[in-house]
């Protein structure tokens, strides 16, 4: 049982639409990051949130954690094929804890 | 600026052979870790260090062992490998650990075949 659910998994567009990813969980979490990786690479930060309610937004991606600090989400205005790869919320349960990652949303974006 | 660096990139290893993954950062961070990576399953932690001369097991540490006698290397021991282990592995470092305060570093990779 995964303690971070993403969904959806695979996730397959046109340019210039919208999406949005979600990462559920029944655990509180301290703090939750979300990680951007492409093919042939490792993962790299976009953002990471702390407090419940907190909306931060990167260009076109907003990302919102719950208020119960149990969840989030991350929208893409107007997606790009630039925007294709895989994208993973990972969490922190507890100070000193470590990284729990979500098993990934696959964005396709076509041109 | 290297960053975290990973070899080798691709290998492929016969059921029993044991290899070594290399991983090096130059950002002088205290907390290294090696995750697997599995279609569908998110990454994993197999095992991390939080300072040279300490290691701690992760969530997946079984069939791996890892040594950190210096704040730049941290390697990845696979002493038996078995077709399990076929996975990508990556390497990570932070400041201090925190996830909040100092985000982790990623290299590129490694990509084991077990046969």
């Amino acid at each position: 049982t995964q303690l971070l659910e993403q969904s959806p998994q695979f996730l397959s567009i046109q340019e210039g639409e919208n999406l949005t990813v979600y990462c559920n969980s029944s655990s509180v979490f301290s703090s939750l990051q979300w990680y951007r990786q492409e093919p042939g690479e490792g993962p790299v930060l976009l953002v990471t949130v702390v407090t419940g309610g907190e909306v931060k937004k990167l260009k076109r991606l907003t990302f919102q954690f719950g208020d119960a600090r149990k969840d989030s989400s991350l929208h893409i205005t107007a997606a790009q094929p630039g925007d294709t790869g895989l994208y993973l919320c990972a969490g922190v349960r507890n100070q000193g804890g470590k990284l729990i990652f979500g098993q990934g949303t696959e964005l396709s974006v076509k041109p | 600026n290297a960053g975290v660096t990973q070899t080798p990139k691709f290998q492929v290893l016969k059921t029993g052979q044991s290899m070594t993954l290399q991983c090096a950062q130059d950002m002088n961070h205290e907390y290294m870790s090696w995750y697997r990576q599995d279609p569908g399953m998110g990454l994993r932690l197999i095992h991390y260090s939080v300072g040279a001369g300490i290691t701690d097991q992760g969530e997946v540490p079984n069939g791996y062992n890892v040594s950190r006698s210096t704040t730049e290397d941290f390697p990845l021991r696979l002493l038996s490998a078995a077709p399990s282990q076929t996975s990508v592995y990556f390497c990570a470092s932070s400041r201090d650990g925190s996830s909040y305060n100092s985000p982790l570093h990623f290299g590129n990779g490694t990509r084991l075949t077990v046969t």
